[in-house]
């Protein structure tokens, strides 16, 4: 089955920009979507089809997707960006939505 | 604006089904646009998708759980269910109901605040 690597743990100090990778095989010919999750809450979707954002989304938040990694970018990183962050494809091989592991941002 | 709401038993016993229903107010579930799904979270850990299910009835499944799961709809409810049959404590997770597009955004862009359940004797 397709897997998604996502990096545990990213940190970034307020005003700065984070970037959370997402890296499977040939991940650029999918549909990348992207979910924030703070403690206790449900996910919320940020980013789909690779970069595009649902209305509500700051525009801080962008997405990119190539070769065997996708991108999850955060510009000016604030307080409140602090969150876990998935990935999420479908494997059309086995017909079904596969989430990375998550990737803890940390604000310093 | 649409909202969904998970509701059944948060303590569950070892080899006993699973059973949650996820109600869906503020628009219909037989809407042609919606699929349906569920996901959990154990704790401390990562999402992993169960299923989800169109409003016709039609179902697909994570193959890793196809066995023991299955997904259902009441549209005269407008709510759809899950059962999760054999469980053990790995089953134990916060379960999350939630909408996918079948158009952009193509995701789960609506969720359920989700619903705590324990399997333990």
């Amino acid at each position: 089955s397709y897997v998604l690597t996502q990096p545990p743990s990213v940190s970034v100090a307020p005003g700065k920009t984070a970037r959370i990778t997402c890296g499977g095989n040939n991940i650029g010919s999918k549909s990348v979507h992207w979910y924030q999750q703070k403690p206790g809450q449900a996910p919320v979707l940020v980013i789909y089809y690779d970069s595009d954002r649902p209305s509500g989304i700051p525009e801080r938040f962008s997405g990119s997707n190539s070769g065997n990694t996708a991108t999850l970018t955060i510009s000016r990183v604030e307080a409140g960006d602090e969150a876990d962050y998935y990935c999420q494809v479908w494997d059309s091989s086995s017909d079904f939505w596969v989430f990375g592991g998550g990737t803890k941002l940390t604000v310093l | 604006q649409l909202q969904l709401q998970e509701s059944g038993p948060g303590l569950v016993k070892p080899s006993e089904t699973l059973s949650l229903t996820c109600t869906v107010s503020g628009g219909s579930i037989s809407s042609s646009s919606y699929y349906w799904g569920w996901i959990r979270q154990p704790p401390g850990k990562g999402l992993e998708w169960i299923g989800s299910i169109y409003y016709s009835g039609s179902t697909y499944y994570n193959p890793s759980l196809k066995s023991r799961v299955t997904i259902s709809v009441d549209t005269s409810k407008n709510q759809f269910s899950l059962k999760l049959s054999s469980v053990t404590a790995a089953d134990t997770a916060v379960y999350y109901c939630a909408r996918r597009g079948l158009g952009p955004p193509d995701a789960f862009d609506i969720w359920g605040q989700g619903t705590m359940v324990t399997v333990s004797s």
